[in-house]
């Protein structure tokens, strides 16, 4: 079992559409969750961070965790054509530097057509 | 403020030839960290330096190496390359210490192909 699971899509929407895009984990030792978007050819950039459990709120994207389940999830509210991209789960945690060593999901694929 | 830089973009090597992959961070990020992404794994970390000292290292063969030099520029090398190696070669920086921890600010990647 790996340690971060992302259902690969692809995702194909209408414009409009509500998106729930999530990732199941299975290292309880992970403390900080985060969505990464990548548009094709370019780098990933952070899109959503959460501490712990709890829900965020950015705009048209809300990012949820729940630690008890090992289940995280983003949700795209409104969703645009520029919403068109592949998603990337990621968490990090444990003892001092492993903070930065980021375990990421395979990504999901989202296509919103206008 | 630039951002993370990579050179080369793109690059062609044969099996068993070896590489190098520079990195430049965005002013001020002590933190560098290097991902190989591919289609069949996704994004897999390789090692991650801060202030010259290697901090952690993914499960890699020693064939991947890098080092960080004292203006937190980064470089990893391949050597004696495989057809497995293949992929795209990313970068990025953190602040580390007092930015979020796993806020990586990432490259555009270096795209590695070997014949």
């Amino acid at each position: 079992q790996k340690e971060v699971e992302q259902d690969p899509g692809p995702l194909s929407v209408p414009e409009g559409a509500i998106v729930s895009l999530n990732c199941t984990y299975s290292n309880s030792a992970f403390q900080y969750f985060m969505w990464y978007r990548q548009y094709s050819r370019k780098g990933p950039e952070l899109l959503m961070y959460t501490y712990s459990s709890g829900n965020k709120e950015d705009g048209r994207f809300t990012a949820q965790v729940d630690k008890s389940s090992k289940y995280i999830s983003l949700f795209i509210r409104d969703s645009q054509p520029s919403d068109s991209a592949t998603y990337l789960c990621a968490m990090s945690g444990g003892s001092g530097g492993s903070n930065y060593k980021l375990t990421f999901g395979k990504g999901t694929l989202l296509t919103v057509n206008p | 403020k630039a951002g993370v830089t990579q050179t080369p973009r793109y690059l062609i090597k044969t099996r068993g030839q070896q590489v190098t992959l520079s990195c430049s961070p965005i002013s001020g990020h002590r933190s560098v960290s290097w991902y190989q992404q591919t289609p069949g794994q996704g994004l897999q970390f390789l090692f991650e330096y801060f202030s010259e000292t290697q901090r952690n290292k993914g499960n890699f063969p020693g064939r991947f190496s890098g080092r960080q030099f004292s203006n937190s520029r980064s470089e990893m090398n391949v050597s004696t390359l495989e057809l497995g190696d293949s992929a795209l070669y990313l970068c990025a920086s953190s602040l580390a210490g007092t930015g979020l921890p796993g806020e990586l600010f990432f490259g555009e990647g270096s795209r590695l192909t070997v014949l």
